[in-house]
């Protein structure tokens, strides 16, 4: 089946430093991605998404960047803070489809 | 307060005992999905529903019923658990079937 992965499983950071989180994923009639962090004993929790008729979009100290040439999703988090350290995923879903495809997950630790 | 609510959030059972985990949301979702989460897999959706008594199958649907007869509740039942359905569980709630969608604080399950 369609996968979608993380090229790094972990990642570690100073605080202040920037962070970018990648994802690659194989289905080429995906057009709609989404990234969520998941705090230790949390559910997931939606940060920023994106349709495939845009390469970037900005929220508040988050970018994520869309590659369709290469099938690659980026996650950019600015002046990293030690609240960012949890686990990202990115999620993928195709126009029609009835649910989403999530990574395995990148552990983001930031440390002071 | 918006918010997804599960319970329990934490289960040990018995092989072939049945169990219900039940959702509710607050927030007159008409999406609601069930997804479990196992180390290495990422999330996988079990069960999803669109509305009132409309409910269809997942990824993983195998030994796992739903149903929804209100729009705010979405139990999961499992007749006959058994230990490969040691899991922790997510149920989520949606305004749209993609796109932002609201976690609980998940149910870690164990089936000895």
């Amino acid at each position: 089946g369609e996968s979608v992965g993380l090229h790094l499983p972990t990642l570690s950071v100073q605080e202040g430093d920037n962070s970018i989180i990648n994802c690659a994923y194989s289905n080429s009639a995906s057009d709609y991605f989404i990234w969520y962090k998941q705090e230790s004993g949390k559910g997931p929790q939606f940060i920023i998404d994106i349709r495939s008729n845009m390469d970037k979009r900005q929220g508040q100290r988050v970018t994520v960047l869309l590659n369709k040439t290469v099938k690659h999703l980026s996650l950019q988090i600015a002046a990293t803070q030690p609240g960012d350290s949890a686990v990202y995923f990115c999620a993928e879903t195709s126009g029609g489809a009835n649910n989403l495809f999530f990574g395995t997950g990148t552990r983001l630790t930031v440390i002071p | 307060e918006a918010q997804v609510t599960q319970n329990p959030r934490y289960l040990i059972t018995v092989t072939g005992k049945k169990l219900t985990v039940t959702c509710s949301q607050n927030m007159n979702h008409e999406y609601m999905s069930w997804y479990r989460q196992d180390p290495g897999l990422g999330l996988r959706q079990i069960y999803y529903s669109m509305n009132v008594e409309v409910t269809d199958k997942g990824d993983v649907p195998e030994g796992y019923k739903v149903s929804r007869k209100e729009k705010r509740n979405f139990p999961l039942i499992l007749e006959s658990p058994s230990p490969n359905q040691t899991s922790l569980y997510f149920c989520a709630s949606s305004r749209r079937q993609i796109g932002e969608a609201f976690f609980g604080q998940g149910t870690r399950l164990t089936v000895v």
